[in-house]
């Protein structure tokens, strides 16, 4: 049948390689961001989140990036395994929601 | 670990007819929201809620929708009259203080038919 909706940009990724997600967020006051995984069927689980006072923070196996000046936030994901197969999403936090971005589709190819 | 839960899972209703979408945040989580997300779109705020009011909403959240913590434990979503493009996947989420990261249910899904 006919798919509708946003095409989400694709990353595919040999298992064991490093992964890098990008995302352009709009609204320069937005003042905490939080990257989450969704697999398909599932809600937003959270990964990892990072404050504007920093520019990067790491968790197990994940890493961070914010830059400010740019409006660009990064998500890195060592030695990428199947399970982290999944869309990913960043969100900015601007008052009392989070906005989220389109998000990308990663494929770890065994 | 702590879980959001949604119920149910999968709800199909007739145009026009009223749905209630039923979550169990977090037991000691204070601030509770929904979000709906079109079939490959983004996830949207619809709402959020503490101190039993809405503290913000959305321009999704028209007249049509109501929220409700009936008792200590369950936040729910009223849809009044459903239109087709009520049609999406229904998240309840809920966090221990605002702006901090929220837990997400496994949704619901609605269609609309």
């Amino acid at each position: 049948g006919e798919s509708v909706g946003l095409h989400l940009p694709t990353l595919s990724v040999q298992e064991g390689d490093n992964s890098i997600i990008n995302c352009a967020y709009s609204n320069s006051a937005s003042d905490y961001f939080i990257w989450y995984k969704q697999e398909s069927g599932k809600g937003p689980q959270f990964i990892i989140d990072i404050r504007s006072n920093m520019d990067k923070r790491q968790g197990q196996r994940v890493t961070v990036l914010l830059n400010k000046t740019v409006k660009h936030l990064s998500l890195q994901i060592a030695a990428t395994q199947p399970g982290d197969s999944a869309v990913y999403f960043c969100a900015e936090n601007t008052g009392n929601q989070f906005y989220f971005g389109t998000g990308t589709s990663l494929t770890v190819i065994p | 670990e702590p879980e959001v839960t949604q119920t149910p899972s999968h709800q199909v209703t007739q145009m026009g007819q009223e749905v209630i979408l039923r979550c169990v945040p977090i037991s000691n989580h204070l601030y509770f929201y929904w979000y709906r997300q079109i079939l490959g779109q983004k996830v949207e705020f619809l709402v959020s809620f503490y101190n039993n009011e809405i503290s913000e909403k959305s321009e999704i959240f028209d007249d049509q929708f109501s929220v409700e913590r009936p008792d200590g434990s369950n936040f729910t979503l009223k849809i009044r009259s459903t239109k087709l493009e009520d049609s999406a996947m229904y998240f309840c989420a809920s966090s221990e203080i605002q702006q901090n990261g929220y837990t997400f249910g496994s949704g619901t899904r609605l269609t609309v038919v």
